[in-house]
């Protein structure tokens, strides 16, 4: 299957500082990648697609300011949590479909903390 | 908008027994595909079956089946010989032909006793 790598892993911020996930596709081309948030003993739930080489579409509730998505390549997107809150501690996770466009593959997942 | 609801918070059973996790989902979509993934504590979204909707046939992979029922809009998973290391989270998630965007249930918590 395909191979997607989240990075970082961990992060622990400064509240009101920014931090940015990277996401990547390793040996495919995604036009198209998704971010999902976790919450403890939650579901994920997609916060935003994002598309390359033009603007991400955020989900109801997503504020576009605060979570910026940036597609530049086919091969990686970042999410960019800015001014960051107690509150957007929690668990940031990326896919993308592969070439069959049949299903997602995940990256590692980064856990956010923001003290 | 698809919906996908899984009823069950929790479940366990002993190791080596059979367990079934259920999940019900609605959609007006003919053509989608139909996922259970594990997630155990490292959090990493593990992709344990998949079903495309247009096949009848249930899916099979190693201890892993499912039970589709296209009409009644279930998909249930059936775990045989559990393993402990089957203990993990487990989502149901929905997917539109063409489009990788993944709707979850909620999840079930499955635990495996020795």
């Amino acid at each position: 299957g395909a191979v997607v790598s989240q990075h970082p892993s961990r992060v622990i911020c400064k509240s009101g500082t920014s931090v940015k996930i990277e996401c990547r596709s390793l040996d495919f081309q995604a036009t198209t990648m998704f971010w999902y948030r976790q919450f403890p003993k939650q579901s994920l739930m997609l916060m935003a697609t994002s598309n390359e080489g033009s603007k991400a579409t955020y989900e109801q509730g997503v504020e576009k300011d605060k979570f910026l998505i940036n597609h530049a390549s086919l091969t990686l997107s970042t999410l960019t949590v800015t001014s960051a809150h107690p509150e957007d501690s929690s668990f940031y996770i990326c896919s993308a479909g592969g070439q069959k466009n049949t299903e997602a593959f995940f990256g590692q997942g980064t856990r956010l903390t923001v003290v | 908008a698809q919906t996908v609801t899984q009823s069950q918070p929790e479940m366990s059973v002993q190791e080596a027994e059979t367990v079934t996790l259920s999940c019900t989902y609605d959609t007006s979509e003919n053509n989608y595909y139909l996922f259970w993934y594990k997630q155990p504590p490292s959090r990493q979204m593990i992709l344990v079956i998949r079903q495309e909707a247009y096949k009848q046939q249930n899916a099979t992979e190693n201890r892993f089946s499912v039970n589709f029922q296209k009409a009644a809009k279930s998909f249930s998973l059936k775990i045989s010989d559990s393993q402990l290391g089957d203990t993990a989270m487990y989502f149901c998630a929905f997917m539109k032909h063409g489009n990788e965007k993944l709707t979850f249930g909620t999840g079930t918590r499955l635990t495996i006793i020795p």
